[in-house]
């Protein structure tokens, strides 16, 4: 069964700095996603994103956050100069459709701690 | 504003009995429902929807839901629970209109043996 794949699994990272969370979507989705959950929170979207332009972003997703698709296959989401609350589990995800029945499928997620 | 509760946070039965976990949504249009499963240091794995149809939809692992209108309720269910079946499951929702799907705050379900 196809999936949505993420690297890294895990990452720590000191305050300040950069991160760069790379996902590889499901290959004929045409839709992509990143959401987050805080340890003991709700999953909570970020960012949707189709045809190279952001569709839909939240209140979370702030000057600090970029997304990107820089080839035909991957998707990823930046993280500048990171702070102790953006540790949490960041979810990629993707759909074929992005009509509201559309199923969205998720990949295993990378574990940020910011440190 | 679209939005899901999960109404218990915890959910035990012992193995062989029936499960419930409860969800309750809150929609402007027709809803869209989902139900997702979470093992430990795992990703959302989808287990069913409800889109339209019949009010009853089946899924993977023997595990259905059920569409309440009226109640604006989409509980999912399973006759006989399994211990492999211990995990978090979360409820979610689209509006018509809508590209994201709002999460219930999860389930965590324990089947004992």
């Amino acid at each position: 069964e196809p999936e949505v794949t993420q690297t890294p699994s895990h990452q720590v990272t000191q305050m300040g700095q950069e991160v760069i969370l790379r996902c590889v979507p499901i290959s004929n989705h045409l839709y992509f996603y990143w959401y987050r959950q805080i340890l003991g929170q709700k999953v909570e979207f970020l960012v949707s994103f189709y045809n190279n332009e952001i569709s839909e972003k939240s209140e979370i997703f702030d000057d600090q956050f970029s997304v990107e698709r820089p080839d035909g296959s991957n998707f990823t989401l930046k993280i500048r100069s990171t702070k102790l609350e953006d540790s949490a589990m960041y979810f990629c995800a993707s759909s074929s459709g992005q009509i509201s029945g559309n199923t969205i499928y998720f990949g295993e997620g990378s574990w940020l701690t910011v440190v | 504003a679209q939005s899901v509760a999960q109404p218990e946070d915890q959910v035990n039965v012992a193995e062989g009995n029936p499960l419930t976990v409860k969800c309750t949504y809150s929609v402007s249009g027709n809803p869209y429902l989902f139900w997702y499963v979470q093992y430990p240091n795992r990703g959302l794995q989808f287990l069913l929807k409800y889109i339209t149809g019949d009010n009853l939809v089946k899924g993977s692992y023997g595990f259905e839901a059920e569409f309440n209108k009226s109640q604006t309720s989409f509980h999912l269910k399973k006759p006989s629970a399994l211990v492999s079946d211990s995990a978090l499951y979360f409820c979610a929702v689209r509006d018509w209109n809508d590209y994201k799907l709002s999460f219930g705050a999860g389930t965590t379900v324990t089947v004992r043996a």
